[in-house]
């Protein structure tokens, strides 16, 4: 079964860091471009950050001022995203979300995870 | 940064009725522009890609259309499972951004 499980979400206090994982499984990690969503409560979805295939080219958006940063393992099908200097508007349910098949990466997303939750607080 | 906005934030129809959801960009995104379904509690849904091309497994009844900076989703006969929030998603350009989102709801 082709499917994304992300973990590491929790509460954090603002100015700390937390580093989200997500397993693929059911398809060719390495082949595919891979990003991150998040959606605070109540609100809607925002791009967070993205990686090719390869890893060799990272984006991010620019609310995020270099304090995020995308990476990915392929010998352990792994996305990842580590979040330093959190802040209270870092609270969301960040989803793991895959390319579709083809030759480019076209950077919209046709699998999702079930997503987790980060809460910055005090 | 291209800016996607989407109307009405809210649109309540009976279940049988047509749905028509709009998505502007603020700049030409071409046909780079996708379609998500998301339920309560749940991930969003890939539903259409390349403003018009249904994603697998997507039922006819929806279904996507338009070019530059209009588009619009269509739901020709809203099912009960189709009472959820829209986002359009352009990937044109970075950064990618959504829409707002519509919640259609039932009337």
């Amino acid at each position: 079964e082709v499917q994304l499980l992300e973990s590491g979400g929790g509460l954090v206090q603002p100015g700390g860091s937390l580093r989200l994982s997500c397993a693929a499984s059911g398809f060719t990690f390495s082949s595919y471009a891979m990003s991150w969503v998040r959606q605070a409560p109540g609100r809607g979805l925002e791009w967070v950050s993205s990686i090719t295939g390869s890893g060799g080219r990272t984006y991010y958006a620019d609310s995020l001022k270099g304090r995020f940063t995308i990476s990915r393992d392929s010998s352990k099908n792994t996305l990842y995203l580590q979040m330093n200097s959190l802040r209270a508007e870092d609270t969301a349910v960040y989803y793991c979300v895959k390319d579709p098949p083809g030759d480019s990466p076209y950077w919209y997303f046709d699998l999702w995870g079930r997503g987790t939750l980060v809460t910055v607080s005090s | 940064e291209k800016v996607m906005t989407q109307s009405p934030a809210t649109l309540s129809v009976s279940p049988g009725e047509r749905a028509t959801l709009s998505c502007r960009a603020s700049q030409s995104v071409n046909t780079n522009l996708a379609w998500y379904q998301q339920k309560p509690g749940q991930a969003p849904r890939l539903l259409i890609y390349g403003a018009s091309t249904r994603a697998t497994g997507i039922p006819a009844r929806f279904s996507g259309s338009g070019s530059g900076t209009e588009f619009t989703l269509t739901i020709s006969s809203l099912q009960s499972e189709d009472f959820a929030v829209y986002y359009c998603q352009q990937y044109n350009n970075w950064p990618l951004t959504f829409g707002g989102g519509t919640k259609v709801e039932i009337k």
